[in-house]
């Protein structure tokens, strides 16, 4: 059973025009995490979230926010997506235990014409 | 957190074992040594992690040095599903940030 989960898998916006990524989680981890992963680069680390903590890593643009409105749930909004942020987005939970592995979602694979 | 350096890739005959170098000479003591990997298009999928002994599970081993400046993941028996980028992160407990290097591409050959 899929445990972390992203909707959708594949998206499409206009350059410009808001979009909103989905993350749910079946695990009831505390931290969740978004990344970044453009093609043949390895996972590039945005933001995650201790509970309702937000840590935003330094070189995460201001473009990228997030929203996490309970437990189960995270959102990646990008608030003018621009030809650049044409990427996979990877979601991943992990408990609050330090010596814990994260466990990831399939991706959404955002396309900006 | 510290840096990992990795082979940018390798390839492996199937049915043999596979072995993934990782070097992280500036690992501190709290510091655990995770190995993730990822197969085209997917997200990607935990493997095993160490702090400082040797680890074995279903799925691979860790082979940490004495001085845990480097590492060594063994695939005992790779089968063309084990072709893939193999990643190896050092994360201090606590901390909950897994950053990524560049990985490895094994391939695996029949």
């Amino acid at each position: 059973d899929a445990m972390v989960i992203q909707n959708p898998r594949y998206q499409v916006t206009q350059f410009g025009k808001p979009v909103t990524l989905s993350c749910s989680q079946t695990l009831n981890h505390n931290v969740m995490y978004w990344y970044q992963q453009k093609s043949s680069q390895a996972p590039k680390l945005l933001f995650h979230y201790y509970d309702k903590d937000f840590n935003n890593e330094a070189d995460t643009p201001d473009n990228f926010q997030s929203r996490r409105p309970n437990t189960s749930f995270c959102f990646l909004d990008i608030r003018s997506p621009g030809l650049g942020d044409a990427a996979m987005y990877l979601c991943a939970t992990s408990s609050q235990d330090g010596n814990t592995e994260a466990f990831f979602g399939q991706g959404t694979r955002l396309t900006v014409v | 957190d510290a840096k990992t350096t990795q082979p940018p890739s390798m390839d492996c005959a199937e049915g043999r074992a596979a072995n993934l170098p990782c070097n992280h000479s500036t690992i501190s003591g709290n510091e655990y040594v995770y190995w993730y990997r990822q197969i085209h298009s997917q997200g990607p999928q935990y493997i095993i992690h160490g702090l400082k002994n040797n680890e074995t599970n279903e799925m691979a081993s860790l082979i940490i040095t004495e001085d845990r400046k480097s590492s060594t993941l063994i695939l005992p028996h790779a089968t063309l599903r084990d072709t893939a980028v193999y990643y190896c992160i050092v994360s201090r407990s606590g901390t909950y940030k897994y950053i990524f290097g560049t990985g490895t591409r094994l391939k695996v050959l029949a």
